[in-house]
């Protein structure tokens, strides 16, 4: 039982460039979440899912696309890369009135 | 925007002591989460305490809840090396809202 995996862990991208990164969740939970988290900024929500085939946009979703095709994966698209997107990322998934489950992060960093 | 705010925002105590956060927010909750963050890894859930509740226990952790003050507590006894982290409250709105997050305090333990 691996909980939340995020792939990769370590990144660094030029300005412009577009990558994605992957969660997978196998708790068969219904909700998952992408966070950006920058020193003294605490966890902010980027785009976040209630189920299979569903998204929605959190406090900063811009220059974000998000995609849950399957229950158990929820991807996080940056289109064109920006200095300002260097942060660390983090995945969440929950069950129904249950508490979030956070992968390692993922930290990327734009040149 | 940030709906929980923490107070200190770092704390350095000695082993055996206790530790004491605070985290104060804006609106009606359904729920206050508190998460601890270790060095370069996910947050992980430490208790979850509802709008109806005032006082709740595990292990060395105590949280109180006053929605009157719109203020939380985080009580850690008889802390040790290993308590060292970050410690974020976290509201949701409903049962099955997304999270805000506060922006966390760094406590350090010293042995």
């Amino acid at each position: 039982n691996a909980g939340v995996t995020q792939t990769p862990k370590f990144r660094v991208l030029k300005t412009g460039q577009s990558m994605t990164l992957l969660c997978a969740q196998d708790m068969n939970h219904e909700y998952m979440y992408w966070y950006r988290q920058d020193p003294g900024m605490g966890l902010r929500l980027i785009h976040y899912s209630v189920g299979e085939g569903t998204t929605a946009k959190g406090e900063v979703p811009d220059g974000y696309n998000v995609s849950r095709l399957k229950k158990q994966n929820f991807l996080l698209g940056l289109e064109s890369a920006a200095p300002s997107q260097t942060s660390v990322y983090f995945c969440a998934s929950k069950g129904a009135d249950q508490p979030q489950h956070f992968g390692d992060g993922t930290r990327l960093s734009i040149l | 925007s940030q709906q929980g705010e923490e107070d200190p925002q770092a704390l350095s105590i000695q082993e055996g002591e206790n530790a004491t956060m605070n985290c104060s927010y804006k609106t009606s909750i359904n729920n206050l989460q508190w998460y601890r963050q270790n060095s370069g890894r996910g947050l992980v859930h430490l208790i979850l305490i509802r709008s109806n509740e005032r006082e709740k226990h595990s292990g060395r952790l105590r949280v109180t809840l006053d929605t009157s003050k719109k203020s939380s507590s985080l009580l850690i006894t008889a802390s040790r090396a290993a308590d060292t982290a970050s410690y974020f409250c976290a509201t949701a709105l409903g049962g099955n809202t997304p999270l805000v997050f506060g922006k966390g305090t760094r406590l350090s333990v010293i042995a």
